[in-house]
């Protein structure tokens, strides 16, 4: 079955520099969540979309921005990094603002900041 | 916001023993869900909870749904070494405009010993 296709899966950048993260959610689904998660942390909730509308926006810096496309496909966009960015981050897709049995995780991105 | 508190923070058991790992929150989630992380990877849905007082299993996981909906626990019996890695509880809010968004406890690092 498909799941949730992120890429790239590893990327590492300099401070100040620009990075933009890709997901692909399961066909049909209309929901996409973003996460961060640090390391030895749990994952924390950034921004959500549904049908190509910001639904939820959680801990996301000002510096970071996403937004949801046509196809459903999302991108989040990181400005200006800081070393603290540096973490895994993982978008999860649902149909319908789903109830969590129909929230799938992608494999994430890790993000390195140097 | 919301915070979730999940323990033990780390256990060390011998291959075949059972495992008990509970969530709870100053707040109330209409659905607990429990999730296995493996290095790398996304966490992975193991069982949903979505009523006051529900007991589900899934193979040798049991998992319940406290009857104040302000807890949830998840037992694994039988441990094997593959039951390795890291488990999150994780809540979903009962209303508002967060439908979607999850809570995560701050995960239970399970080691199993052949």
């Amino acid at each position: 079955a498909a799941g949730v296709i992120q890429s790239p899966r590893h990327l590492i950048k300099e401070k100040r520099e620009t990075a933009t993260l890709k997901c692909y959610p399961i066909p049909r689904h209309d929901t996409v969540y973003w996460y961060q998660q640090g390391p030895g942390q749990d994952p924390q909730f950034l921004i959500s979309f549904y049908e190509k509308m910001q639904s939820d926006k959680g801990s996301i810096p000002d510096r970071f921005s996403a937004q949801q496309f046509s196809d459903y496909h999302s991108e989040l966009n990181m400005s200006s990094l800081e070393l603290g960015d540096s973490a895994l981050y993982f978008c999860a897709s649902s149909f319908g603002r789903g109830r969590g049995n129909g929230y799938t995780f992608g494999s994430g991105t890790r993000l390195t900041v140097v | 916001g919301q915070q979730l508190n999940q323990s033990p923070q780390s256990m060390f058991i011998q291959e075949g023993e059972d495992v008990s790992m509970n969530c709870t929150s100053s707040s109330i989630f209409n659905t607990w869900l429990w999730y296995k992380q493996e290095p790398g990877e996304g966490p992975v849905l193991l069982i949903a909870l979505y009523k006051a007082g529900e007991l589900t299993s899934n193979g040798r996981l049991t998992a319940q749904f406290g009857i104040t909906r302000k807890d949830s626990f998840l037992n694994i019996s039988a441990s094997i070494p593959s039951d390795v890695g890291i488990y999150f509880c994780a809540g979903q809010e009962a209303g508002g405009t967060s439908y979607g968004k999850l809570t995560f406890g701050q995960g239970t690092i399970l080691t199993v010993h052949p």
